[in-house]
C-alpha cells in the first residue's frame, strides 16, 4: 500500500459546481496536512494547511481532516475555470519530518 | 522578489550526456530543496540544504546524481551520465524554516533524456 493515495482523475465539473478532492494515507503518525495547487507547467503552491483533525475554511475552500479514517478532503465551492489545476495533498508527522506528497488529482472546471 | 528561479526551463539531451540544472532560491531563505516529479512516482524529495550544507540526500536515486550549493544564492543538480528514466520535471524550492508550510517552488525544469 502506498503511503499517500489520491484518485488521479481527471475530474471534470461544470462551473459553479462543488468539488470534493480526497486523499487517503496509511501512516497514523501524520499530524500536519496540506493542500497544494499546481497549474500546468508551474510549480506547486500552498493552498491550505491544517493541524490534526477538524475543518478549516478559507474563502471558497474548505479542508477537512478525519484522522480516525486516515482521510483528508478539500472542498471547493462555486468552482471557477481558474480552479482548473492539479491538487496535491501533502502530509508530515512532525515539524522535523519531510513532507510526503500525494500523486495529485487533475481538476478541470468547464465554463 | 522574483521567486525561485530555475534554469533551463526545458532540457533535451541524449543518454550518457551530463545534465546540470540550476536554481536560485528566494533571498533570505535558509533551506533549499530539490524535488523530482513524474507521473508514476509523483513529487519526490531528492535532497535538501540548510545554510548551503546538504542535510539529507537519502532521496537521491543513485550515484549518478549530485547536488551542490556553493553559496546562499545558487544551487546545482547534476546528472552524469543521464539515462532515459531520468526524464522528469525537477523542481527547486526554498523556505525560511525546515518543512515550513510556506515552501516556495520554482517553475521547474522539464528534462527529457532520449
Amino acid at each position: 500500500q502506498k503511503e499517500v493515495e489520491q484518485d488521479p482523475g481527471p475530474l471534470s465539473v461544470p462551473e459553479g459546481a462543488i468539488v470534493s478532492l480526497n486523499c487517503t494515507y496509511s501512516n497514523s503518525a501524520f499530524q500536519y496536512f496540506m493542500w497544494y495547487r499546481q497549474y500546468s507547467r508551474k510549480g506547486p503552491e500552498l493552498l491550505m494547511y491544517t493541524y490534526s483533525s477538524g475543518n478549516k475554511e478559507d474563502g471558497r475552500f474548505t479542508a477537512q481532516v478525519d484522522k480516525s479514517s486516515k482521510y483528508i478532503s478539500l472542498f471547493i465551492r462555486d468552482s471557477q475555470p481558474s480552479d482548473s489545476a492539479t491538487y496535491l495533498c501533502a502530509l508530515r508527522a512532525t515539524s522535523y519530518d519531510k513532507v510526503i506528497f500525494g500523486p495529485g488529482t487533475s481538476l478541470s472546471v468547464i465554463p | 522578489d522574483a521567486g525561485v528561479i530555475q534554469s533551463p526551463r526545458h532540457e533535451v539531451t541524449e543518454m550518457g550526456q551530463e545534465v546540470t540544472l540550476r536554481c536560485k532560491p528566494i533571498s533570505g531563505h535558509d533551506y533549499l530543496f530539490w524535488y523530482r516529479q513524474t507521473m508514476m512516482r509523483g513529487l519526490e524529495l531528492l535532497i535538501y540544504f540548510n545554510n548551503n550544507v546538504p542535510i539529507d540526500d537519502s532521496g537521491m536515486p543513485e550515484d549518478r546524481f549530485s547536488a551542490k550549493m556553493p553559496n546562499a544564492s545558487f544551487s546545482t543538480l547534476k546528472i552524469q551520465p543521464s539515462e532515459p528514466r531520468d526524464s522528469a520535471v525537477y523542481f527547486c524550492a526554498s523556505s525560511f524554516r525546515l518543512w515550513s508550510y510556506e515552501q516556495y517552488f520554482g517553475p521547474g525544469t522539464r528534462l527529457t533524456v532520449t
